[in-house]
């Protein structure tokens, strides 16, 4: 069965200083990847896919993520946040069963200070 | 382009009784549509998916229900709810092997 775990439920950080926000999943067979990120009593919105080719991923807003199969993580970075970052993130990983149901992990709040 | 909507946005029901929350997807043809709910500080569970009219695949049991009359639209039911039926529903839509979903705004309801 597959899984997604995300290691950090909270991540505090400071106005343009860099962060990383860390995806591991599980799955036996090759895998599609993807980051959502959801602002207060939103809903849910694509930042990045992976489905195959370039390991290193770049979305939306000056996110980028990279996958490593050795590893079985997909790590979501940005170089330098902003106040606007602040939001719930979410990595999911494509359902094997088909009909492209995501799996998701519990989420990652982000706050960024200034 | 494709839109998603979901209404209402809030809704603050008593316990026992009955839930009925709408989704539409404007924009594309015959879309998989998915009901996922996200409780307090936890992540998403998929609850129901459809591949096509009157088609309803059922994740987890439970006390809701969900149906799909026309080819965009997608509706989520309850007879009676319960306190933990509580939380932020939200519809999707996808179409194509391997791709995103697209999520609507959600719905947050309270049962009191």
């Amino acid at each position: 069965a597959q899984s997604v775990t995300q290691l950090d439920s909270q991540v505090p950080v400071f106005e343009e200083a860099p962060v990383e926000l860390r995806c591991n999943y599980s799955s036996s067979v090759s895998v599609y990847l993807f980051w959502y990120v959801q602002y207060p009593n939103q809903g849910l919105q694509l930042l990045l896919k992976y489905l195959s080719g370039s390991t290193l991923v770049k979305g939306i807003n000056g996110f980028e993520a990279e996958f490593n199969k050795s590893q079985t993580s997909f790590h979501l970075r940005k170089p330098s946040v902003h106040i606007s970052d602040t939001a719930e993130y979410f990595c999911a990983v494509l359902s094997l069963g088909g009909y492209n149901k995501l799996i998701f992990g519990a989420g990652t709040r982000l706050a960024v200070h200034p | 382009s494709q839109t998603i909507h979901q209404w209402p946005a809030t809704l603050v029901q008593p316990v026992g009784s009955p839930l009925s929350l709408e989704c539409t997807v404007e924009g594309t043809s015959n879309p998989n549509l998915y009901w996922y709910r996200q409780a307090a500080g936890r992540g998403l569970q998929l609850l129901f998916y459809s591949v096509g009219i009157g088609q309803i695949s059922s994740e987890v049991p439970q006390n809701l229900s969900a149906s799909r009359p026309q080819d965009r639209q997608f509706i989520l039911s309850s007879k009676k709810l319960l306190l933990s039926d509580s939380g932020f529903y939200l519809c999707a839509w996808g179409v194509g092997d391997n791709s995103p979903l697209h999520f609507g705004n959600g719905t947050r309801l309270t049962v009191t």
